[in-house]
This record gives structure tokens, C-alpha cells and sequence, in this order.
């Protein structure tokens, strides 16, 4: 089965400034998807970005990137120029490519705190 | 509708009570799941549905955990004689296929008093 850990249980960060998300998962599988969610207090998990394992460049979303390092098994979420709206619980999720037991796997969450 | 829709938002129930929770996935989207979400945790998955295919029960902690989807598209979340930790947020999240992003309602949040 695979697992999804993060092991930043809360990071703060300036706002403007820059925070990195650390993200670690384990499984088999060569082909797989990688995300990272946000919960804001409204509970709505928002899709912030996608990465597909058999791509090599990094996803990037505006001020939102990921460093996947697939022989590592890493994913980690930078946001630039944070902004106080980034103020969030931030989820990393697998899933496997496979049609077969193709739910979301998630990680335990890190709380971000953007300070003014 | 434009996104996922779960009812109630809220939910206050007595212990040993029965509760059904809905949820209505984006209109044409087959895969559907449900997870829970106790206090300052993480998501914990349910159950996964997709097309016509048996459903992905391996997540539901116990037998009075139990969920159906009818004609592809509403499904409910029962849960018979509840328990305190019971309580928790009930996330439901659907998708187009097997293989695309997974959009997420608004959750119900459960308490068993």
C-alpha cells in the first residue's frame, strides 16, 4: 500500500516571502499523479497542482511549484510571494495510475500561517 | 451542478442514532469518493466508487459504515448506531475518471453527542 508522509506538521512564513512544503511518499508503482491540495476553514479541499510521475519537468502554477524528485520519491510545494490568502492546510496526495485501487492517498497535512 | 454538493453541512446527532449523509457529485463525473476528516487530522479514505464497477470498500472502519450510489451519480453515507468518535468532517470528492483531478464539496460535519 502506498503511504504519503509530511513531516511539517506547521510552517510560518512572511508574507511576500517564500515557503517550501516538504512531501514524501512510497510505492512500487512507476506511474502514478502527485498533488498538493489547500484546505482553507472553509473544510473545500482546492486543487493547487498536479504532477505526473512520467514527467520529468516540474508542474508549475503561478506562484505555486513543485520539486519532484521521483528516484527520491520527494515532492515539495514552494509558494512565492506568499500572500496572506495562502493562510491554509496544505495536503499532498497520490494516486496510482492503475484503474485498480485508485483512490487518493494523503498525507497528514502541514498548517502554512502567513504573517503580515 | 457547478461543484460538488454534500448535505447536511451540519449535523448533530445522539449517540446510537442512525445518520445519512449526501452527497452529489459534478454532473457526468463517475468516480466518486468519500473520506473523513477527524480534528486536526488527516484524510482518512472510505469508500471509492467508480462507473459500474464494485465499489472500493477497504477504507470503512466497521460494519455500521456503509455507502451506496444510485444510477452513477447521488451517492449516501450511512452510518448506523453512532459513536462519539464518530464525529468528525465527512469530505465526498468526484471525479471525471479514474485518471483525472478529484473535486471536493464542502463536507458535513458530524458530532455525536
Amino acid at each position: 500500500a502506498q503511504t504519503v508522509t509530511q513531516s511539517q506538521p506547521e510552517m510560518s512564513v512572511q508574507e511576500a516571502e517564500t515557503v517550501t512544503l516538504s512531501c514524501t511518499y512510497d510505492t512500487s508503482e512507476s506511474d502514478y499523479y502527485l498533488f498538493w491540495y489547500k484546505q482553507p476553514p472553509s473544510r473545500q479541499m482546492i486543487l493547487v497542482i498536479r504532477q505526473e510521475a512520467y514527467k520529468q519537468q516540474n508542474a508549475t502554477e503561478n506562484r505555486f511549484s513543485v520539486n519532484f524528485q521521483k528516484a527520491a520519491k520527494s515532492f515539495s510545494l514552494k509558494i512565492s510571494d506568499s500572500q496572506l490568502g495562502d493562510a491554509a492546510m496544505y495536503f499532498c496526495a497520490y494516486r496510482s495510475a492503475q484503474a485498480a485501487g485508485n483512490k487518493l492517498t494523503f498525507g497528514g497535512g502541514t498548517r502554512v500561517l502567513v504573517k503580515p | 451542478g457547478a461543484g460538488v454538493s454534500q448535505s447536511p453541512s451540519n449535523k448533530v446527532t445522539e449517540k446510537g442514532k442512525d445518520v445519512e449523509l449526501r452527497c452529489d457529485p459534478i454532473s457526468g463525473h463517475t468516480a466518486l469518493y468519500w473520506y473523513r476528516q477527524s480534528l486536526g487530522q488527516g484524510l482518512e479514505f472510505l469508500i471509492y466508487f467508480q462507473g459500474n464497477s464494485a465499489p472500493d470498500k477497504s477504507g470503512l472502519p466497521s460494519d455500521r459504515f456503509s455507502a451506496e450510489r444510485t444510477g452513477g451519480s447521488v451517492s449516501t453515507l450511512t452510518i448506523q448506531r453512532t459513536q462519539q468518535e464518530d464525529s468528525a468532517v465527512y469530505l465526498c470528492a468526484s471525479s471525471l475518471g479514474w485518471a483525472t483531478e478529484a473535486f471536493f464539496g464542502q463536507g458535513t460535519r458530524l458530532t455525536v453527542v
